[in-house]
């Protein structure tokens, strides 16, 4: 199995400044089609998760351009430009290029 | 508006049987991939198993030859059997659309809680 490990578990960010979160894959996750199966969920308190960006570094409909994905083979980054307080939640990043598919343990995103 | 809405969650003994739905509206589900999710309290997200278009299937170990996934194009329905359950398949299971590689619409969930 692919393991997804994620990078920090914990962030504490000040509103209004950038946050970073790293995944790193066990293994590349470009799949024989050439695409990279990496995408960024957010899950709000209570909610479910939602989709915020896929294959790497494509922003789903509806998600604020302050959110970007980024990286390429192992390691990817999602980066928020500007904390707002709406962003609190946890952040998980998912590999679909290979069964099983698998999460990382999430990156829990609150203001200091 | 894309809609996913499970049912069928509860509290079952251990070794008992429960079946998921996973009503869809918004889109057309024959064309769609579905898969299930699971997260148990507290923790993160655990896929359970995903279905094709055409009815093609695959599940995480943990859960072979226990769980059975179907989908009924004529109701717009996706399914999950959970045959023997076990104290640890207790979660809030989620359904998901998938496109190509990614899940771009989760429901709500349900919570399954396996105790005597």
């Amino acid at each position: 199995d692919i393991v997804v490990t994620q990078t920090p578990l914990s962030s504490p960010v000040t509103l209004g400044q950038p946050a970073s979160i790293s995944c790193r894959s066990s293994q590349s996750l470009v799949h024989s089609d050439g695409n990279t199966y990496l995408s960024w969920l957010q899950q709000r308190p209570g909610q479910p998760p939602r989709l915020l960006i896929y294959k790497i570094s494509n922003r789903f409909s509806g998600v604020p351009d302050r959110f970007s994905g980024s990286g390429a083979g192992t390691d990817f980054t999602l980066k928020i430009s500007r904390v707002e307080a709406e962003d609190v939640g946890v952040y998980y990043c998912m590999q679909a290029t290979q069964f099983p598919y698998t999460f990382g343990q999430g990156t829990k995103l609150e203001i200091k | 508006e894309v809609q996913l809405l499970e049912s069928g969650g509860g509290l079952v003994q251990p070794g008992g049987s429960l079946r998921l739905s996973c009503a869809a509206s918004g889109f057309t589900f024959s064309s769609y991939a579905m898969s299930w999710v699971r997260q148990t309290p507290g923790k993160g997200l655990e896929w359970v198993s995903f279905i094709d278009s055409r009815g093609g299937t695959y599940y995480a170990d943990s859960v072979k030859g226990r769980f059975t996934i179907s989908r009924d194009n004529s109701k717009n329905t996706l399914y999950l059997q959970m045959n023997s359950l076990r104290a640890e398949d207790t979660a809030a299971y989620y359904c998901a659309k998938q496109v190509l590689g990614y899940f771009d619409y989760w429901g709500q969930g349900t919570l399954v809680t396996v105790s005597s």
